[in-house]
């Protein structure tokens, strides 16, 4: 089955710039869509197709999708951004939707 | 404003049944698929199951096959899961999400909006 790998935690400090990676084999052919969860709510998509931001998104966050790894980019880092995100997509082969691990942010 | 409110989770045994429900208001239910994801207590996302806008196509994850069953009534606004012979793995927190509709009309994987989720505990 198809696996997304994301690493446990980033931190950054405020104001600087976090990209968060989401690994996957030859996952530049598939389609990326990234969620952000803060703490006791649900969770709020804030880019698809590797590189749409949804309405209501701020331009900070950007996307990419390059070889085996996804990169989901906040620049201007603040404090309410602090949440962890997944990478998602869909396999195809499997007709299953997969879910990376999940990264938290940390704004040092 | 689009609204998902998930119902009918609690506690339940070992082996035991639930039927979950999510109603859906201020957007075009039966043009969307619809989708159930669930988190178990601190812990990453896990999809469970997906259904498309007329039903025809239905999936589910391995964890789940040949033990939920998703449906939905759009004539209701509801999506249904049913749960049936629970373990203790499946206590999570159960939300619905809907897809994402393409202007192409395609319907994508994409959950693009989630209800706040229902938390149902497996457990004797």
């Amino acid at each position: 089955s198809y696996v997304l790998t994301q690493p446990p935690s980033v931190s950054v400090a405020p104001g600087q710039t976090a990209k968060i990676p989401c690994g996957g084999n030859n996952i530049e052919s598939k389609s990326v869509h990234w969620y952000q969860q803060k703490p006791g709510q649900a969770p709020v998509l804030v880019m698809y197709h590797d590189r749409d931001r949804p309405s209501g998104i701020p331009e900070r966050f950007s996307g990419s999708n390059s070889g085996n790894t996804a990169t989901l980019t906040i620049s201007r880092v603040g404090a309410g951004d602090e949440a962890d995100y997944y990478c998602q997509v869909w396999d195809s082969s499997r007709d299953h939707v997969v879910f990376g691990g999940g990264t938290r942010l940390t704004v040092l | 404003e689009a609204q998902l409110v998930e119902s009918g989770g609690g506690l339940v045994k070992p082996g035991g049944s639930l039927r979950l429900t999510c109603g859906a208001s201020g957007f075009a239910f039966s043009s969307h698929s619809m989708k159930w994801v669930r988190q178990a207590p601190g812990k990453g996302l896990e999809w469970v199951a997906s259904i498309n806008s007329g039903s025809t196509f239905i999936y589910y994850a391995d964890s789940v096959k040949g033990r939920f069953t998703i449906s939905r009534d759009n004539a209701k606004k509801s999506l249904y899961l049913e749960m049936n012979s629970l373990r203790a793995e499946d206590t999570a927190v159960y939300f619905c999400a809907r897809g994402l509709l393409g202007e192409d009309g395609i319907e994508y994987e994409v959950f693009d909006f989630w209800g706040q989720g229902d938390l149902v505990t497996v457990s004797s």
